[in-house]
């Protein structure tokens, strides 16, 4: 069990380009959560899977962002036309679903610097 | 919805010596479950401590413990024998026992970042 990977941990672009991040959760684990953290802030709920299902997704999600999880395993994040704005770092977690106490193990993150 | 308040930017500490980390939270709702995780430089996010709302003990992880006061919707942390690893980011988290309605994930604080010195 090598914990929860995020890929790639740093990506800088230019504003508008389209980026992709991938996390891969410990396995097993059926829950998928996106966070996103700008500096100086503590984490910031983005989305949820349960297994390939996205069951919630906050109002930070705009439509530039999209999240999925096609086989309940690894996820991806897209960014389409990135903005300045959208600089921060970009937190997985998974955990095994145990009800609402299910403790959530975050990865590395991939920080998003848009020029 | 939810808010979670972490007054104390920064705190410092001696090393071998306790302190304790505050955090505050407003919620309507009866049920629920609070979190500590630390976050270390450049490093990932590590829970530390967990608390259930319905019990009335006060969590304790070795050196890691509570002071739940539910009345006063008030959760802080104390760090006994403070060591030179213990220094990071704190965050204090909440999360609704409910599902649904963007319930499922964690609400942060800002962070407290806590310093030990040798």
């Amino acid at each position: 069990d090598t914990g929860v990977s995020q890929d790639p941990r740093h990506k800088i672009t230019k504003r508008g380009q389209n980026v992709t991040f991938r996390c891969d959760p410990i396995s097993e684990h059926n829950r998928l959560y996106w966070y996103r953290q700008t500096l100086g802030q503590g984490p910031e709920f983005l989305t949820y899977f349960q297994n390939e299902a996205q069951l919630e997704k906050s109002r930070l999600l705009s439509d530039r962002f999209s999240a999925e999880r096609p086989k309940g395993s690894f996820s991806t994040l897209e960014i389409q036309r990135t903005e300045q704005g959208d600089s921060a770092m970009y937190l997985c977690a998974s955990s095994l679903s145990q009800g609402p106490t299910d403790t959530q193990y975050f990865g590395p993150g991939t920080r998003l610097t848009v020029l | 919805a939810q808010t979670v308040t972490q007054s104390q930017p920064e705190m410092s500490v001696q090393e071998a010596e306790t302190v304790t980390l505050s955090c505050t939270y407003d919620t309507s709702e009866s049920d629920y479950y609070l979190f500590w995780y630390k976050q270390p430089p450049s490093r990932q996010m590590i829970l530390v401590i967990r608390q259930e709302a319905y019990k009335q003990q006060n969590a304790t992880e070795n050196r890691f413990s509570v002071n739940f006061q539910k009345a006063a919707k008030s959760f802080s942390l104390k760090i006994s024998d403070s060591q030179l690893g213990d220094a990071a980011m704190y965050f204090c988290a909440y999360r609704t026992s409910y599902s649904g309605g963007g319930a499922d994930g964690l609400t942060f604080g800002k962070g407290t970042h806590l310093i030990i010195q040798p």
